[in-house]
């Protein structure tokens, strides 16, 4: 069974510094994907980005980049330049390609302090 | 918004009774996906369907039960309610049945007295 973990249940840093965020993850599959999901207090969840796994050049949106290393397991969100808007829970999430539902990790709790 | 409605925003009823949650899946989405958030469970799938038809089933418990209709809104009912139930309860939605990305509805928050 896929399993993935979060292992930073909480973290804050300073407006404008840069923060990364640390998912693994266990898998005996070739073909997958990945996500970061964001959840701000209103609750919504909201897509950052997406990461499959045969491309080996690493998902970039705006200012959210991840750092995908296949064998090592391990996807991580790095976040520059933050802003006060990024507070949030955030979600690292598995899905293999032959099944359709999202395995999801714990969650970190991002405070961004102004 | 992710274009995905779902209602109610809040729920709010006793132990035993039922309950329906709705959702509306963006426009040309044809899978829809019921997802259940709870404190001591984090989040889990329940459920999956692909323009009227169930494909993937997770831990869903067998008091809950969805379908998916012809003009592709889905509804999932849960019944004989416990206090375990409570929770946020998430529909998502994607254009295929692959492995395309999923976007959210607001949730519906279901308490249970």
């Amino acid at each position: 069974a896929q399993t993935v973990t979060q292992s930073q249940p909480e973290m804050s840093v300073q407006e404008a510094e840069t923060v990364t965020l640390s998912c693994t993850y266990d898998t005996s599959e070739n073909n997958y994907y990945l996500f970061w999901y964001k959840q701000p207090p209103s609750r919504q969840m909201i897509l950052v980005i997406r990461q499959e796994a045969y491309k080996q050049q690493n998902a970039t949106e705006n200012r959210f980049s991840v750092n995908f290393q296949k064998a090592a397991k391990s996807f991580s969100l790095k976040i520059s330049d933050s802003q006060l808007g990024d507070t949030a829970m955030y979600f690292c999430a598995f899905m293999k390609h032959s099944n359709y539902q999202l395995i999801w990790g714990a969650g970190t709790k991002l405070i961004i302090k102004p | 918004d992710s274009g995905v409605t779902q209602t109610p925003k809040h729920l709010i009823t006793a132990t035993g009774q039922r309950v329906t949650l709705r959702c509306s899946p963006r426009s040309g989405d044809l899978s829809v996906y019921w997802y259940q958030q709870s404190l001591d469970q984090g989040l889990q799938f329940l459920i999956q369907y692909y323009n009227g038809e169930e494909r993937a089933k997770g831990n869903i418990l067998e008091r809950f039960s969805a379908q998916q209709f012809p003009d592709l809104h889905s509804e999932l009912n849960l019944s004989s309610l416990e206090l375990g139930d409570s929770a946020l309860y998430f529909c998502a939605s994607s254009v295929g049945q692959l492995t395309d990305t999923q976007y959210f509805g607001p949730g519906t928050r279901l308490t249970v007295l």
